[in-house]
């Protein structure tokens, strides 16, 4: 039972190229996240998805875009890459809400981004 | 803005004692509250999660979450070496599928 994979887990892009993070979980997990976490700052909600074909920004969405493929997938694209995009980038899942409350939540292993 | 605060330390304490890591969270509609750990270079793992008023149990680890002061805290009996971490803590405020937000986190030395 693998989890949560992220690929790749390290990447050096130059300034203006683009590049998909991939993320996929086999706990058949409704709810999918992307979060970056940079020193100082703890982790920030960049997209979420709480269902196939769905998706919503979150707290710091802006120089990203998001699919949900399908269930299993989430993917992330930086469209032109900038260096304040360096960052590690996770992707985490969770089962559905119930309620008013929120699952637990899965993280993968992590993106390790540079941008020069 | 939701706002989760967290001491960052380090908090350094002897190994066998109690370690206790504090959160307070700006969101009085606060439904859900998440402990993770996290070592250096590795992605967060989940501790414990509360919903209730009170105290969870579980091995070592004590969560307590107080909604009325909004304030929820974590406490590590007979503490490890191998507790070294940052500890983050992460609250869910509802009202839709959106994340976490998580605290800056507490970096935890448990000194031998």
């Amino acid at each position: 039972n693998a989890g949560v994979t992220q690929t790749p887990k390290f990447q050096v892009l130059k300034t203006g190229q683009s590049m998909t993070l991939q993320c996929a979980q086999d706990m058949n997990h409704n709810s999918m996240y992307w979060y970056r976490q940079d020193p100082g700052m703890g982790l920030r909600l960049i997209y979420y998805s709480a269902s196939e074909g769905t998706t919503d920004k979150g707290e710091v969405p802006n120089g990203y875009n998001v699919s949900r493929l399908n269930k299993r997938e989430f993917s992330l694209r930086l469209e032109s890459a900038a260096p304040s995009q360096t960052s590690v980038y996770f992707c985490a899942s969770s089962e559905a809400l119930r309620g008013r409350r929120s699952q637990p939540q899965h993280f993968g292993d992590g993106t390790r981004l540079s941008i020069l | 803005q939701k706002e989760v605060e967290q001491n960052s330390g380090p908090l350094s304490v002897p190994e066998g004692a109690i370690a206790s890591l504090n959160c307070t969270y700006s969101d009085r509609g606060s439904q859900s509250f998440f402990w993770y750990r996290q070592y250096s270079g590795k992605s967060p793992e989940l501790i414990m999660f509360i919903y209730s008023n009170g105290d969870k149990e579980d091995g070592r680890f004590t969560a307590q979450l107080n909604k009325a002061s909004q304030y929820v805290s974590l406490l590590i009996r007979d503490s490890q070496p191998s507790d070294s971490a940052t500890y983050l803590c992460a609250v869910y405020s509802g009202g839709g599928a959106d994340g976490l937000t998580f605290g800056k986190g507490t970096h935890l030395i448990i000194q031998p």
